[in-house]
Protein backbone atom coordinates (compact mmCIF):
# COMPACT_ATOMS: atom_id res chain seq x y z
CA UNK A 1 0.00 0.00 0.00
CA UNK A 2 0.97 3.44 -0.34
CA UNK A 3 1.17 5.32 3.29
CA UNK A 4 0.46 9.00 3.38
CA UNK A 5 1.57 11.44 6.31
CA UNK A 6 0.60 14.16 7.19
CA UNK A 7 1.52 16.70 9.20
CA UNK A 8 0.77 18.43 11.25
CA UNK A 9 -1.16 15.67 13.57
CA UNK A 10 -3.15 18.94 15.14
CA UNK A 11 -3.09 22.33 15.12
CA UNK A 12 -4.30 25.80 16.61
CA UNK A 13 -4.86 28.73 14.18
CA UNK A 14 -7.35 31.91 15.32
CA UNK A 15 -9.98 33.32 12.77
CA UNK A 16 -7.86 35.31 9.54
CA UNK A 17 -4.59 32.82 10.02
CA UNK A 18 -2.87 31.54 7.03
CA UNK A 19 -3.13 27.60 7.63
CA UNK A 20 -0.57 25.10 6.14
CA UNK A 21 -1.20 21.39 6.31
CA UNK A 22 1.11 19.08 4.08
CA UNK A 23 1.40 15.56 2.97
CA UNK A 24 3.94 13.31 1.60
CA UNK A 25 3.13 10.25 0.17
CA UNK A 26 5.76 6.72 0.66
CA UNK A 27 5.85 6.73 -3.33
CA UNK A 28 5.73 8.98 -6.17
CA UNK A 29 1.79 9.23 -7.09
CA UNK A 30 2.00 12.12 -9.84
CA UNK A 31 -1.05 14.54 -8.90
CA UNK A 32 -3.21 11.78 -7.84
CA UNK A 33 -4.20 13.64 -4.78
CA UNK A 34 -7.17 14.73 -2.83
CA UNK A 35 -8.17 16.79 0.11
CA UNK A 36 -10.92 15.67 2.04
CA UNK A 37 -12.83 18.53 5.10
CA UNK A 38 -14.85 16.28 7.86
CA UNK A 39 -16.94 17.56 11.08
CA UNK A 40 -18.40 15.22 13.22
CA UNK A 41 -21.30 13.44 12.33
CA UNK A 42 -21.15 14.52 8.66
CA UNK A 43 -19.84 13.29 5.95
CA UNK A 44 -15.92 13.87 4.46
CA UNK A 45 -16.45 16.94 2.04
CA UNK A 46 -14.34 16.82 -1.06
CA UNK A 47 -12.14 19.96 -1.51
CA UNK A 48 -9.47 19.85 -3.68
CA UNK A 49 -8.95 16.67 -6.87
CA UNK A 50 -5.90 16.26 -8.27
CA UNK A 51 -3.63 18.04 -5.87
CA UNK A 52 -4.65 21.58 -7.26
CA UNK A 53 -8.08 21.68 -8.67
CA UNK A 54 -10.97 23.72 -6.77
CA UNK A 55 -13.80 21.60 -5.81
CA UNK A 56 -17.10 23.42 -6.89
CA UNK A 57 -18.88 25.58 -4.70
CA UNK A 58 -15.84 24.93 -2.35
CA UNK A 59 -14.28 28.67 -0.87
CA UNK A 60 -11.30 30.05 -3.30
CA UNK A 61 -9.51 30.62 -0.01
CA UNK A 62 -8.31 26.57 -0.35
CA UNK A 63 -5.56 25.93 -2.60
CA UNK A 64 -3.66 22.57 -3.01
CA UNK A 65 -0.09 22.29 -4.09
CA UNK A 66 2.23 19.58 -5.13
CA UNK A 67 2.98 16.89 -7.41
CA UNK A 68 5.12 13.39 -7.12
CA UNK A 69 5.27 12.91 -3.25
CA UNK A 70 5.17 16.11 -1.62
CA UNK A 71 1.26 17.92 -1.47
CA UNK A 72 0.35 21.10 0.32
CA UNK A 73 -3.05 22.58 1.25
CA UNK A 74 -3.28 25.80 2.40
CA UNK A 75 -6.37 27.59 3.77
CA UNK A 76 -5.52 31.68 3.15
CA UNK A 77 -7.71 33.33 5.80
CA UNK A 78 -9.42 30.53 8.79
CA UNK A 79 -13.22 31.32 8.72
CA UNK A 80 -15.05 29.46 11.85
CA UNK A 81 -16.46 27.30 9.60
CA UNK A 82 -13.22 25.62 8.76
CA UNK A 83 -12.71 23.85 12.01
CA UNK A 84 -12.77 20.36 10.88
CA UNK A 85 -10.32 17.75 10.58
CA UNK A 86 -8.79 17.32 7.29
CA UNK A 87 -7.45 14.25 5.20
CA UNK A 88 -5.45 13.77 2.29
CA UNK A 89 -5.73 10.60 -0.16
CA UNK A 90 -4.14 9.29 -2.91
CA UNK A 91 -6.11 7.95 -5.81
CA UNK A 92 -2.96 6.67 -7.82
CA UNK A 93 -3.27 3.10 -6.73
CA UNK A 94 -5.54 0.44 -4.76
CA UNK A 95 -6.10 1.29 -2.05
CA UNK A 96 -6.36 4.72 -2.16
CA UNK A 97 -5.21 5.56 0.94
CA UNK A 98 -5.60 8.38 3.54
CA UNK A 99 -3.65 10.07 5.38
CA UNK A 100 -3.57 10.06 9.82
CA UNK A 101 -6.11 13.48 9.45
CA UNK A 102 -4.94 16.99 10.74
CA UNK A 103 -7.49 18.42 13.18
CA UNK A 104 -7.64 22.13 13.12
CA UNK A 105 -8.73 23.57 16.24
CA UNK A 106 -9.37 26.81 17.43
CA UNK A 107 -6.46 28.33 19.48
CA UNK B 1 -27.57 15.78 -7.24
CA UNK B 2 -26.39 12.58 -6.73
CA UNK B 3 -26.91 11.32 -2.89
CA UNK B 4 -25.96 8.07 -1.20
CA UNK B 5 -27.28 6.90 2.12
CA UNK B 6 -25.74 3.55 4.08
CA UNK B 7 -28.21 1.17 6.00
CA UNK B 8 -27.53 -1.94 8.08
CA UNK B 9 -27.16 -2.92 11.45
CA UNK B 10 -25.94 -0.79 13.95
CA UNK B 11 -25.24 -3.83 16.35
CA UNK B 12 -23.64 -7.07 15.55
CA UNK B 13 -21.91 -9.81 17.29
CA UNK B 14 -18.47 -11.10 16.91
CA UNK B 15 -17.68 -13.82 14.61
CA UNK B 16 -21.12 -12.51 12.77
CA UNK B 17 -21.12 -10.83 9.07
CA UNK B 18 -21.96 -7.52 8.48
CA UNK B 19 -24.04 -6.63 5.37
CA UNK B 20 -24.33 -2.95 4.74
CA UNK B 21 -26.08 -1.65 1.35
CA UNK B 22 -25.84 1.80 0.23
CA UNK B 23 -28.78 3.29 -1.55
CA UNK B 24 -28.31 6.16 -4.25
CA UNK B 25 -30.06 7.95 -6.75
CA UNK B 26 -28.64 11.04 -8.84
CA UNK B 27 -26.06 8.29 -11.21
CA UNK B 28 -26.28 5.35 -12.92
CA UNK B 29 -23.77 2.87 -13.06
CA UNK B 30 -24.75 2.45 -16.79
CA UNK B 31 -21.88 5.46 -17.19
CA UNK B 32 -18.63 4.32 -18.10
CA UNK B 33 -16.43 5.29 -15.20
CA UNK B 34 -18.84 5.38 -12.39
CA UNK B 35 -17.71 3.78 -9.06
CA UNK B 36 -19.12 3.68 -5.66
CA UNK B 37 -16.92 3.50 -2.70
CA UNK B 38 -17.02 1.74 1.17
CA UNK B 39 -14.89 3.85 3.59
CA UNK B 40 -14.80 3.79 7.13
CA UNK B 41 -13.41 5.37 10.18
CA UNK B 42 -12.99 3.32 13.72
CA UNK B 43 -13.56 6.24 16.61
CA UNK B 44 -10.33 8.13 16.94
CA UNK B 45 -8.83 7.05 13.59
CA UNK B 46 -8.11 7.91 10.02
CA UNK B 47 -10.27 7.34 7.52
CA UNK B 48 -10.01 3.70 5.61
CA UNK B 49 -10.47 2.62 2.35
CA UNK B 50 -12.26 -0.80 2.29
CA UNK B 51 -13.74 -1.60 -1.32
CA UNK B 52 -14.60 0.06 -4.71
CA UNK B 53 -17.34 -1.60 -7.62
CA UNK B 54 -16.76 0.08 -10.85
CA UNK B 55 -19.41 0.27 -13.68
CA UNK B 56 -17.86 -2.95 -15.49
CA UNK B 57 -18.43 -4.62 -12.17
CA UNK B 58 -14.81 -4.90 -11.82
CA UNK B 59 -13.69 -5.12 -7.67
CA UNK B 60 -11.00 -3.59 -5.70
CA UNK B 61 -10.61 -4.78 -2.25
CA UNK B 62 -8.22 -3.47 0.90
CA UNK B 63 -5.40 -6.04 0.46
CA UNK B 64 -5.72 -6.30 4.58
CA UNK B 65 -9.21 -7.28 4.69
CA UNK B 66 -9.67 -8.53 1.25
CA UNK B 67 -10.34 -12.23 2.61
CA UNK B 68 -13.50 -10.89 4.75
CA UNK B 69 -15.22 -8.50 2.59
CA UNK B 70 -17.32 -8.69 -0.56
CA UNK B 71 -18.76 -5.66 -2.81
CA UNK B 72 -21.82 -6.60 -4.94
CA UNK B 73 -23.78 -4.01 -7.00
CA UNK B 74 -27.60 -3.99 -7.72
CA UNK B 75 -28.06 -2.23 -10.92
CA UNK B 76 -31.84 -1.98 -10.94
CA UNK B 77 -32.13 -0.94 -7.16
CA UNK B 78 -29.56 1.50 -7.42
CA UNK B 79 -27.90 0.11 -4.50
CA UNK B 80 -24.21 -1.26 -3.66
CA UNK B 81 -23.63 -4.36 -0.91
CA UNK B 82 -20.70 -4.65 1.44
CA UNK B 83 -20.60 -8.14 3.37
CA UNK B 84 -17.46 -8.02 5.72
CA UNK B 85 -17.68 -11.52 7.54
CA UNK B 86 -15.84 -12.69 11.05
CA UNK B 87 -16.41 -9.25 12.28
CA UNK B 88 -14.39 -8.04 15.39
CA UNK B 89 -14.65 -5.31 18.27
CA UNK B 90 -11.93 -3.34 16.63
CA UNK B 91 -14.62 -3.31 13.58
CA UNK B 92 -16.35 -1.03 15.10
CA UNK B 93 -16.65 2.14 12.68
CA UNK B 94 -18.54 4.38 11.35
CA UNK B 95 -19.23 3.46 7.99
CA UNK B 96 -19.36 5.22 4.88
CA UNK B 97 -20.47 4.79 0.53
CA UNK B 98 -19.19 7.34 -1.79
CA UNK B 99 -19.39 8.06 -5.59
CA UNK B 100 -16.37 7.64 -7.27
CA UNK B 101 -15.82 10.23 -9.62
CA UNK B 102 -13.81 9.34 -12.56
CA UNK B 103 -12.19 12.15 -14.86
CA UNK B 104 -9.90 12.42 -18.10
CA UNK B 105 -7.53 14.48 -18.27
CA UNK B 106 -5.60 13.63 -21.55
CA UNK B 107 -2.69 11.45 -22.56
CA UNK B 108 -3.75 9.02 -20.80
CA UNK B 109 -4.44 10.12 -17.22
CA UNK B 110 -7.17 9.69 -15.70
CA UNK B 111 -7.89 11.07 -12.07
CA UNK B 112 -10.67 9.63 -9.67
CA UNK B 113 -11.93 10.91 -5.89
CA UNK B 114 -14.80 10.28 -3.93
CA UNK B 115 -18.15 12.87 -4.15
CA UNK B 116 -20.32 13.20 -2.83
CA UNK B 117 -20.66 11.12 0.58
CA UNK B 118 -22.96 9.63 2.14
CA UNK B 119 -24.00 10.37 5.76
CA UNK B 120 -22.38 7.11 7.11
CA UNK B 121 -23.61 4.39 9.63
CA UNK B 122 -22.46 3.34 12.86
CA UNK B 123 -21.91 -0.72 13.27
CA UNK B 124 -20.69 -1.36 16.99
CA UNK B 125 -19.54 -4.93 17.46
CA UNK B 126 -19.88 -6.30 20.86
CA UNK B 127 -21.33 -9.51 22.51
Amino acid sequence: DIQMTQSPSSLSASVGDRVTITCRASQTISSHLNWYQHKPGKAPKLLIYAASSLQSGVPSRFSGSGSGTDFTLTISSLQPEDFATYYCQQSYGTPGTFGQGTKVEIK
Amino acid sequence: QITLKESGPTLVKPTQTLTLTCTFSGFSFSTSGVGVGWIRQSPGKALEWLALIYWDDDKRYSPSLKSRLSITKDTSKNQVVLTMTNMDPVDTATYYCAHRTSYYYGSGTYYNWFDPWGQGTLVTVSS
